[in-house]
């Protein structure tokens, strides 16, 4: 199976939380990101937590990791249109080559 | 500070023809992954290199395809006689170093017709 595996597409309404969620299979993984990806655009990334943390914040994203079940999300909160995108998830950093998802596409609706 | 800089952005090619995909890492990063991403598929990790070396070419089909990062100037993906299954999106990330910080480009759009 893939070494990331997440849920394909997400749709919510403008104002609500959406939590994007993520498993992987390496445990060694130092670092686990979450990049976004525009419509023609590159990847850009978000956010990233160290594998010795529990939970990130960053204004309107949380990044919680569950290190036992291999389970990373992500919450947006108060989700706008401009959130509309491709999010990856990937896990890294030592000597192990990033690895991403097949992303997610969250779809933000009036 | 520039970013990742690819180009081109967009390129077409023949079946048959060869494609040349540069790619400039961020200045004072020496670490260059390049990725594929097909239709509505995630990114596939293809080669890792770091200047005048290749680290880890895992990913790369063993035919048409090579890579390399000269001491001077951008890294290049090159592949020889396009089929149409090339068709994906290319995209080329580069680090400080190889445990954080990876910076993508816009990536390079092949189509091969």
């Amino acid at each position: 199976g893939e070494d990331v595996e997440q849920s394909l597409f997400l749709s919510v309404r403008e104002g609500d939380s959406s939590v994007i969620n993520c498993t992987y299979t390496d445990s060694s993984s130092t670092y686990l990101y979450w990049y976004k990806q525009e419509p023609g655009a590159g990847l850009q990334l978000l956010t990233y937590i160290f594998s010795n943390m529990d939970m990130k914040q960053d204004q309107r994203l949380t990044v919680l990791l569950n290190k036992k079940d291999k389970h990373l999300s992500l919450r947006i909160a108060d989700t706008q249109t401009g959130d509309s995108a491709i999010y990856f998830c990937a896990q890294g950093g030592g000597s192990y080559i990033p690895t991403f998802g097949r992303g997610t596409s969250l779809i933000v609706h009036p | 500070n520039a970013g990742v800089m690819q180009n081109p952005r967009h390129l077409v090619r023949r079946r048959g023809q060869e494609a040349r995909l540069r790619c400039s890492p961020m200045k004072g990063h020496s670490h260059v992954y390049w990725y594929r991403q097909l239709p509505e598929e995630g990114l596939k990790f293809m080669v890792y290199l770091q200047k005048e070396n290749i680290i880890d070419e895992s990913g790369m089909p063993k035919e048409r395809f090579s890579a390399e990062f000269p001491k001077e100037g951008p890294s290049i993906l090159r592949i020889q006689q396009v089929v149409r299954g090339d068709s994906a999106a290319y995209f080329c990330a580069s680090s400080v170093d190889r445990n954080y910080g990876y910076t993508f480009g816009s990536g390079t759009r092949l189509t091969v017709v």
